[in-house]
């Protein structure tokens, strides 16, 4: 599975757009973009995927560049029970063995 | 409705004890995935389970042990052989296009 960099944390004002990037420039043509989040002491949450068009559901909307080689999540009007460490997953819905990897993520602080 | 449940939310052990931590999944998904985090840190791999009856090693397997007899249940056994076995324990399971869904985790502290 190929490996993501996302920025350690950014800050947001509450009501305001969140934008969090990610770098996946080893993607493979089968590999899907995840976006997970966690709330403090939780288990991880699933947000949003896409293969290579943008997509949009009640959360958040994901735009892949046209290469594919890195995406960013958009949650429309950050609230702050939206901070939460953000987690950017690359992985093939084929072969042995489907499994996340996860790397650091982004702690997203969305500010009052 | 659906969903993984752990047990128990808080587990203390005292050094030299093996201890399982349960869970459960009415999803009816086929994989299934235990996970280790410590604090400030992401999420590592310990084992998986793609089919009942089958599993494999993750990225730190050592010191644990798995089974997986029915489809709906994995659980975890953290042995004595595991050095440093204070952290959340987090169980998954996956379907397939929508990813995994996660349990709310089991913290476990040596005592």
């Amino acid at each position: 599975d190929a490996k993501t960099t996302q920025p350690t944390s950014m800050d947001c004002a509450e009501g305001r757009a969140a934008n969090l990037p990610c770098n996946h420039s080893t993607i493979s043509g089968n590999e899907y973009v995840y976006w997970y989040r966690q709330i403090h002491s939780q288990g991880p949450q699933y947000i949003i995927h896409g293969l290579k068009n943008n997509e949009t559901n009640e959360m958040a909307s994901l735009i892949i560049t046209e290469d594919r080689k890195s995406s960013t999540l958009i949650l429309p009007h950050a609230t702050l029970r939206d901070t939460a460490v953000y987690y950017c997953i690359v992985r093939s819905l084929r072969g042995a063995t489907n499994k996340l990897i996860f790397g650091t993520g982004t702690l997203l602080a969305v500010q009052p | 409705d659906g969903g993984i449940t752990q047990s128990p939310k808080y587990l203390f052990r005292k050094e030299g004890q093996n201890v399982t931590l349960s869970c459960e999944q009415n999803l009816n998904h086929d994989a299934m995935y235990w996970y280790r985090q410590d604090p400030g840190q992401g999420l590592r791999l310990i084992y998986y389970s793609q089919i009942v009856n089958d599993f494999q090693k993750g990225d730190i397997a050592e010191g644990y042990s798995v089974s997986r007899e029915k489809k709906e249940s994995f659980p975890l056994t953290v042995t004595s052989a595991q050095k440093n076995p204070t952290a959340f324990y987090l169980c998954a399971s996956s379907g397939q296009e929508y990813g995994y869904t996660f349990g709310s985790g089991t913290r476990l502290t040596v005592v």
